[in-house]
């Protein structure tokens, strides 16, 4: 069985530009998460989908951040205009229930310069 | 201060000792996780509990509810231990909003 996959594992962009992340949880898992670190710093939440519903999006830093999981399938999460503070590496993970432990992708690694 | 503080922050280990991670938290919390980081960069779930103790393998973690304290211990410890070490616990009321401790980076000598 596939795990959590992320698309791309790296994205190098300029500052201004529009950048979409991806993450494909596991098949059936209605739970699906993103984090992210940013250097040096402890890894945060961003937020977390039910299908395609946001539960809890209390984590995302600004409205440059947009999450999306249409279909309640895999999820993307676009910056828009990305700025220089939002490297770091973004995180997905999904879960089949919240009490579940949850199963992390490598994660993508975000470097705008 | 931290939500969730970890100690050490840095620890390096002969193999075979028994080695104690420790993770201290000052929210309400439903759940706490143990995670392990690898180099490369994936994050493996090692434990999720919200009460008593957890074993898997070598791998023991205890949480104390009321002292707002949990330890991860690795029993016979072994070079491919050397990872990051993260405490995260699941904000009281939230399902997934985690707060992530700093992590420990363990090195296990040969």
């Amino acid at each position: 069985e596939a795990g959590v996959t992320q698309f791309p594992s790296h994205s190098v962009i300029e500052k201004g530009q529009t950048v979409t992340l991806r993450c494909d949880p596991i098949s059936g898992h209605d739970n699906l998460y993103w984090y992210r670190r940013v250097m040096g710093k402890e890894i945060k939440f961003l937020l977390h989908f039910v299908k395609e519903s946001k539960q809890d999006e209390s984590g995302m830093p600004n409205n440059r951040f947009l999450a999306e999981r249409t279909g309640g399938t895999y999820s993307t999460l676009k910056v828009q205009p990305a700025e220089l503070e939002d490297s770091g590496v973004y995180f997905c993970a999904s879960s089949p229930a919240p009490q579940v432990n949850p199963d992390f992708g490598q994660g993508t690694r975000l470097t705008v310069v | 201060k931290n939500e969730v503080e970890q100690s050490p922050q840095n620890l390096t280990a002969q193999e075979g000792e028994f080695i104690t991670i420790n993770c201290s938290y000052s929210v309400g919390i439903s759940a706490l996780h143990w995670l392990q980081q690898h180099p490369g960069g994936g994050i493996v779930s090692l434990f999720m509990l919200s009460s008593g103790k957890k074993k898997h393998g070598r791998l023991i973690a205890t949480i104390n509810i009321q002292e707002k304290h949990s330890s991860l211990h690795i029993t016979a410890s072994h070079p491919r231990d050397s990872a990051v070490y993260i405490c995260a616990v699941v904000r009281g009321g939230s399902q997934g909003n985690l707060i992530f401790g700093k992590g420990t980076k363990l090195s296990v000598k040969p």
